[in-house]
This record gives C-alpha cells, structure tokens and sequence, in this order.
C-alpha cells in the first residue's frame, strides 16, 4: 500500500502568515491527491483534488501543486477560520490512503 | 444541494453486528461512487469501503475485509454498511461519503459522522 507523509505534524502560525504543509508519497501517485480541511468534531471538507484544482466554493487563498510523490498546500494569507487539521489523501489506487494530518495551530 | 445522513451507530460488545445507513439527496445517487471513511477517537481518517456508481464494484480495506459488507439501494438513495464480528479497534466515528465521479475515491461531499463504540 502506498503510505502518505506529512509534515509538519504541528504548525503555529499568525492570522495574516503564508503556511505550507507538505505531503510525501512512498511510490508516484501521478496528480491523484486530494487536501482535506477538519475542524474539531466536524466532518472533514474537501479543499483540493487532482493536486492543484480548488473546489468548489473555496477560497482562492488555498492553492495546492505537485505530481509524482512531492505535494504541498499553501495557504496565501491565513485567516481566522483557517485553524484545523488538514489532511491529504492519495487516490490514484487502492487503499485510498490518508495522511497522519497537519494540526495548525495559532500562534 | 447535497446532503448525506448517517445514522445506525450505536455501543455494542465485541463479536456483535451492526448496520450503518446513509441517505443521499441532492444528487443522482446511482451515477457516484460512495464510500465509508472512518476516524477514531483523536486519529486520522481512514478509508475503509467503497461502493461505485453504476455498478462498478465495491472494495474494502484490509482491516475490514471479510467482516464488513458495503451495499446500496439505488431506489432508496442509501448506502449501508453491515458491520459483523465487531472488534475494539472498530471503534470510530463512520462517514458517508460521495465520490466525485463513479469510480473516483477523491470525497467532494461528506455527512456529518454517526459514532461506533465496540466495549464490553
């Protein structure tokens, strides 16, 4: 199975800072990765698919790039109602793996 | 637009059965991939079965192959999930989720969670 890394685990970061958090696949997954967004006791909210295309309805401060194994979600300018954990996740084959997550924090 | 309901979860022991419903609106259930993703207390998510639009076929987790069983009725717009030999490390918050295409696991839309406790 393929296995999903990210890192940080943590992040603290100030309203108004650019965050990148970063995603590593243990074998190519071509562009098949998606970013998800959690907050606590919420179900988790699709930010990203195919590694760079934003879905709908989300804000345009989210950006997301890489193909192969490397990937990273940016964060242009962070807001208030940024501060949760954020996930990536393969879907280019079986068994649809998970990051660990990213838990940003303020500062 | 769409909206996804789970329901089913409850506290039972280890070794019992359970089933988990989800009812889909707002879209044209049959023609989506849908999936179950689930999250133990303070861990991350993990996928664990997926059912395809059109009959594309179903696949499970390795932790779960063998005793859960995902199905749909398309008439009924519901996904379900048969839950049987129930184990402590099931113990989780289960999510309905939709797939962006019929055999796309990439999950656009999400319900809200119905919670699973396996304890004696």
């Amino acid at each position: 199975d393929i296995q999903m890394t990210q890192s940080p685990s943590t992040l603290s970061a100030s309203v108004g800072d650019r965050v990148t958090i970063t995603c590593r696949a243990s074998q190519t997954i071509s562009s098949w990765l998606a970013w998800y967004q959690q907050k606590p006791g919420k179900a988790p909210k699709m930010l990203i698919y195919k590694s760079s295309s934003l879905q709908s309805g989300v804000p345009s401060r989210f950006s997301g790039s890489g193909s192969g194994t490397e990937f990273t979600l940016t964060i242009s300018s962070l807001q208030p109602d940024d501060f949760a954990t954020y996930y990536c996740q393969q879907y280019y084959t079986y068994s649809y793996t998970f990051g660990q997550g990213t838990k940003l924090e303020i500062k | 637009e769409v909206q996804l309901l789970e329901s089913g979860g409850d506290l039972v022991q280890p070794g019992t059965s359970l089933r988990l419903s989800c009812v889909a609106s707002g879209f044209t259930f049959s023609n989506y991939l849908m999936t179950w993703v689930r999250q133990a207390p303070g861990k991350g998510l993990e996928w664990v079965s997926g059912s395809g639009g059109s009959d594309t076929g179903t696949k499970y987790a390795d932790s779960v192959k063998g005793r859960f069983t995902i199905s749909r009725d398309n008439s009924k717009n519901t996904l379900y999930l048969q839950m049987d030999s129930l184990r402590a490390e099931d113990t989780a918050v289960y999510y309905c989720a939709k797939g962006s295409y019929k055999d796309s696991y990439d999950f656009t839309n999400w319900g809200q969670g119905t919670l699973v406790t396996v304890s004696s």
